[in-house]
């Protein structure tokens, strides 16, 4: 399997653009996580979806965001009009389990994450 | 509410010595499991192991090994024999049956230097 698939890899935008990220989650997971990374906040969640639904968007920052999963085999995390301190590196994750179900120790595969520069 | 409380942001580690990365947590879920994952300076996030909260033994990986304390909600990653390329941060997180469909929250990690 070529694992989570993240595109692109990094993206520098201006102030006020629209940014779009892009994840592939592995064949068959039905659980997939966004997260942002940055040195003041560390790793946070953004949105979590199962089976296509969002699940938690509790940690969406602002009307500024927004993330789809049309389809169990991708998803987007979109950003407009993007601002400087959105930079941040982007992962996406998949695993199996969610909603509930048992399979809560199904451990969440990473992609390579994409890193965003807003100038 | 889960959360996760790593406290030590960095520590530096003698090669070949064991290491110890506490890792606190609090939930409410009666079910739920514990990872603990590896960032090295490369920025992949790599899983390493993980305990459910029903096992009745540590969990181990080659030499990784966790020191699960279910009355003290702490789950402790143990490195033994440190290598140079365990120099990273590593991530605790938790996933629970209850909370918000087995969502995944992490600690704020720590930052391991293996010293030759």
């Amino acid at each position: 399997d070529a694992g989570v698939i993240q595109s692109p890899r990094h993206e520098v935008t201006e102030m006020g653009q629209e940014v779009t990220l892009r994840c592939k989650p592995i064949s068959g997971h039905n659980s997939l996580f966004w997260y942002r990374q940055t040195m003041m906040r560390g790793l946070e969640l953004l949105i979590y979806f199962n089976n296509n639904v969002p699940i938690d968007d509790s940690g969406m920052p602002e009307d500024r965001f927004s993330a789809k999963m049309p389809n169990a085999s991708f998803s987007t995390l979109k950003i407009q009009p993007s601002e400087p301190r959105d930079s941040a590196v982007y992962f996406c994750a998949s695993s199996l389990g969610g909603g509930g179900t048992g399979e809560y120790l199904a451990e969440a595969f990473f992609g390579q994450g994409t890193r965003l520069t807003v100038v | 509410a889960q959360k996760i409380t790593q406290t030590q942001p960095g520590m530096f580690v003698q090669e070949k010595e064991a290491v110890t990365l506490d890792c606190t947590y609090d939930t409410s879920d009666p079910s739920y499991g514990l990872f603990w994952y590896k960032q090295p300076s490369s920025g992949e996030m790599i899983f390493l192991i993980y305990q459910g909260s029903y096992d009745q033994q540590n969990a181990t990986e080659g030499r990784y090994s966790l020191n699960f304390q279910k009355a003290r909600k702490s789950a402790n990653l143990v490195i033994s024999a440190s290598q140079l390329g365990d120099s990273a941060m590593y991530f605790c997180a938790m996933r629970g049956l209850k909370a918000a469909g087995n969502k995944l929250t992490f600690g704020g990690g720590t930052r391991v230097l293996v010293k030759p």
